[in-house]
């Protein structure tokens, strides 16, 4: 079993559409969470760090249930530009992030 | 200004090349990463330095040597490389290497070896 897991998708949406992520991670001793976006050929960005409280910022909300041991992503109003891999990452010992296989969000006219 | 720099941007080399990947941050970072890249995965860590000494070497081969010769910069010398060693390699720098430290990254180099 990896150790984060997401659903590869494709995702394609129409714009305006709302869309939701989940990771899930399998040691229970992870302490921090991340979404980051990777548009092709290109880096990837922190979109978003995930805190217990669960966090927004404007179209995007990321929820943390440490019991179930997933992060989800919200994505509401889908726009044309939130196409890319979104990419989640746990930190469980320091220095070393794991990464999901991402996934793969396609927004459609 | 959370900016990461790389350089070059694309690189190609034969097998018998000797050539360097550099990266720079000014953000005050005190730790830094390699990662290596291929098509449609995600990031793979390849070495750590905390405080410019390195603190984790995840197994890469010798080929590759990571150099970090002060707090702002850190280099990845290659040497006799493979084929299956071309891919997005990407540098990452954070505040410290503590597990909450969020990682920010450069564009990366993309290398071909022939």
């Amino acid at each position: 079993r990896k150790e984060v897991e997401q659903d590869p998708g494709p995702f394609n949406v129409p714009e305006g559409a709302t869309v939701a992520f989940n990771c899930t991670y399998s040691n229970s001793a992870s302490q921090s969470f991340f979404w980051y976006r990777q548009d092709c050929r290109k880096e990837p960005k922190l979109l978003m760090s995930v805190y217990s409280s669960g966090n927004e910022d404007g179209r995007f909300t990321a929820q943390l249930n440490r019991a179930s041991q997933y992060i989800s992503l919200l994505i509401r109003d889908s726009k044309l530009s939130d196409s890319a891999t979104y990419l989640c990452v746990v930190n469980t010992n320091a220095g070393k992030s794991t990464f999901g296989d991402g996934t793969t969000l396609t927004v459609k006219p | 200004d959370t900016e990461v720099t790389q350089t070059p941007k694309h690189l190609v080399m034969g097998m018998t090349n000797k050539k360097s990947l550099k990266c720079e941050q000014h953000m005050g970072h005190r730790a830094m990463y390699w990662y290596k890249q291929k098509a449609k995965k995600p990031p793979e860590l390849m070495f750590v330095y905390s405080y410019e000494k390195l603190s984790i070497n995840e197994s890469v081969p010798s080929r590759f040597s990571p150099e970090c010769p002060n707090s702002s910069l850190l280099n990845l010398h290659l040497h006799a490389l493979q084929p299956e060693d071309s891919a997005l390699y990407l540098c990452a720098s954070s505040q410290g290497a503590g597990v909450r430290d969020t990682q920010y990254f450069g564009p990366g180099t993309r290398l071909t070896v022939l």
